[in-house]
């Protein structure tokens, strides 16, 4: 069985810090994909990343898929409150038709 | 936009009901599943389907069943609902693409009394 792993689970940092969320997975895959949830909503697609060494950025959020090492990060720069959630990273089994694992999330709260 | 609806966003049912849960997404998506998530476990698959009339097990099907009998609707059947199935459920779907973002509905809470 696909175990993802995600931490911290619970992250409080101050606005203007720098931090680093980790993922890490147990067997060979080449997808990775993270999601934000906000409280009492769902979930919205953040980064998709295909291939070892594919990095994508979007504002303050910056997220990298070493395949080799099975670990994602995502990396928030100069934190915001508005960054405030909870991030979730999935990892597809695409060989048995599209199915995802998510790690158990990571909330954050940005104090001002 | 790809859109994705679920019948009801708060559900309150009571033990041993039959509970039915409806999504329907609007962009021809191969893909559908029904998930369920819950504080410090994250998301957890029950059902996926594929195509019409086609459906997989998840990692936590039991109690669970699902029918897709066109592309655009995937429900989740609870045949007796009991207090442990109280949960948030999330459906979502996905194109059968070089990569295959799933996207989520709003979600739909399910109390069990």
């Amino acid at each position: 069985e696909l175990k993802v792993e995600q931490n911290p689970l619970f992250l409080s940092m101050q606005e203007g810090k720098n931090y680093t969320i980790y993922c890490n997975y147990s067997t060979t895959s080449d997808r990775l994909y993270w999601y934000r949830q906000d409280p009492g909503k769902s979930l919205e697609s953040l980064f998709v990343l295909l291939s070892n060494g594919a990095v994508k950025q979007e504002g303050r959020l910056m997220a990298s898929l070493d395949t080799k090492a099975r670990l994602s990060t995502l990396h928030i720069t100069a934190a915001v409150h508005d960054l405030s959630a909870t991030y979730f990273c999935a990892v597809e089994r695409s060989w048995t038709g599209n199915q995802f694992y998510f790690g158990t999330g990571t909330s954050l709260t940005v104090i001002p | 936009d790809v859109k994705v609806t679920q019948s009801s966003r708060y559900l309150v049912k009571r033990t041993g009901e039959k509970v039915f849960l409806e999504c329907v997404q609007d962009m021809d998506h191969e893909n559908m599943f029904w998930y369920r998530q819950d504080p410090g476990l994250g998301l957890r698959l029950i059902y996926f389907s594929y195509d019409v009339k086609m459906k997989e097990k998840g990692d936590i099907p039991e109690g669970y069943s699902v029918s897709r009998e066109k592309k655009e609707r995937f429900s989740l059947i609870l045949e007796s609902a009991s207090t442990n199935q109280t949960s948030m459920y999330l459906c979502a779907s996905s194109p059968t693409t070089m990569y295959n973002e799933q996207f989520f509905g709003p979600g739909t809470r399910l109390t069990v009394l």
